[in-house]
C-alpha cells in the first residue's frame, strides 16, 4: 500500500555532472508525471507518461533534460551536465488513468542541489 | 494556454480567523479545478476538487466553489487551525492527459 517513492530524497551535485533521479509509481497507476518545485515559482510540468502513449515532453527545459519510463512502471529523469539554475525539488507523481479529474499522487521528492 | 493565479503570500492568521485564499483561472477548455496541500515536510496531496461549474468541493473543513461566470475557485474555511499551516495549490487539468497546471502556490501560517 506503498505511495509514490522517490529516490534519492537529496542529492548534491557538481556543475556539470550527471544526474539521474527515480520515481516508483503507486502499483497499477498507468499515468505518471514529473514536476518541477522551484522557490517562488510554483510547480513547473516537465513530462507526462500514460500507458504506451507517447510521452509529453512538452515541459522539458532543455535537451539536458529526458525521462524514461520502463514496463510501464519506474521512471528515472536524467539531467545531463548540471548547471546552477536546475536546482530544486523534482518532484513525482501518478494517477490511475488519464482522466481530467483523476487526482495525482505524488511523492516527497528529490531536492537537487548544484553547486 | 492555461493558466493559475494565485493570491500573493505568505498569509498569516489567528486560530480560530476565517480564511479566503483567491484563485482564478484561464483555460481553453473545460477545466476541472483543484486544490491541493503541502504540509511541512509532506508530499503534496489533494485537499478538494470540483469537476462543473457550480459544484462545491470540501474537505477538512475547507470548500470551494467552481464559478465559471467568474473564473474562480476561492478556498475557505470559517475556523483555521493551527494544523492547516502549509503551503496551498490551486491547479486546473483539461482533457484526456489531466496535465496539471498549477499557481505558485501560498504559504499559510496560523498562530495559536
Amino acid at each position: 500500500g506503498a505511495g509514490v517513492s522517490q529516490s534519492p530524497s537529496n542529492k548534491v551535485t557538481e556543475k556539470g555532472k550527471d544526474v539521474e533521479l527515480r520515481c516508483d509509481p503507486i502499483s497499477g497507476h498507468t499515468a505518471l508525471y514529473w514536476y518541477r518545485q522551484s522557490l517562488g515559482q510554483g510547480l513547473e510540468f516537465l513530462i507526462y507518461f500514460q500507458g504506451n502513449s507517447a510521452p509529453d515532453k512538452s515541459g522539458l527545459p532543455s535537451d539536458r533534460f529526458s525521462a524514461e519510463r520502463t514496463g510501464g512502471s519506474v521512471s528515472t529523469l536524467t539531467i545531463q551536465r548540471t548547471q546552477q539554475e536546475d536546482s530544486a525539488v523534482y518532484l513525482c507523481a501518478s494517477s490511475a488513468a488519464g482522466q481530467s479529474n483523476s487526482p495525482l499522487h505524488f511523492g516527497n521528492g528529490t531536492r537537487l542541489t548544484v553547486t | 494556454g492555461n493558466s493559475v493565479t494565485q493570491m500573493e503570500g505568505p498569509v498569516t492568521l489567528s486560530e480560530e480567523a476565517f480564511l479566503t485564499i483567491n484563485c482564478t483561472y484561464t483555460a481553453t477548455g473545460y477545466p476541472s479545478l483543484f486544490w491541493y496541500v503541502q504540509y511541512p515536510g509532506e508530499g503534496l496531496q489533494l485537499l478538494l476538487k470540483a469537476t462543473k461549474a457550480d459544484d462545491k468541493g470540501s474537505n477538512k473543513g475547507f470548500e470551494a466553489t467552481y464559478r465559471k461566470e467568474t473564473t474562480s475557485f476561492h478556498l475557505e474555511k470559517g475556523s483555521v487551525q493551527v494544523s492547516d499551516s502549509a503551503v496551498y495549490f490551486c491547479a486546473l487539468s483539461v482533457a484526456a492527459n489531466s496535465k496539471l497546471t498549477f499557481g505558485k502556490g501560498i504559504t499559510l501560517s496560523v498562530r495559536p
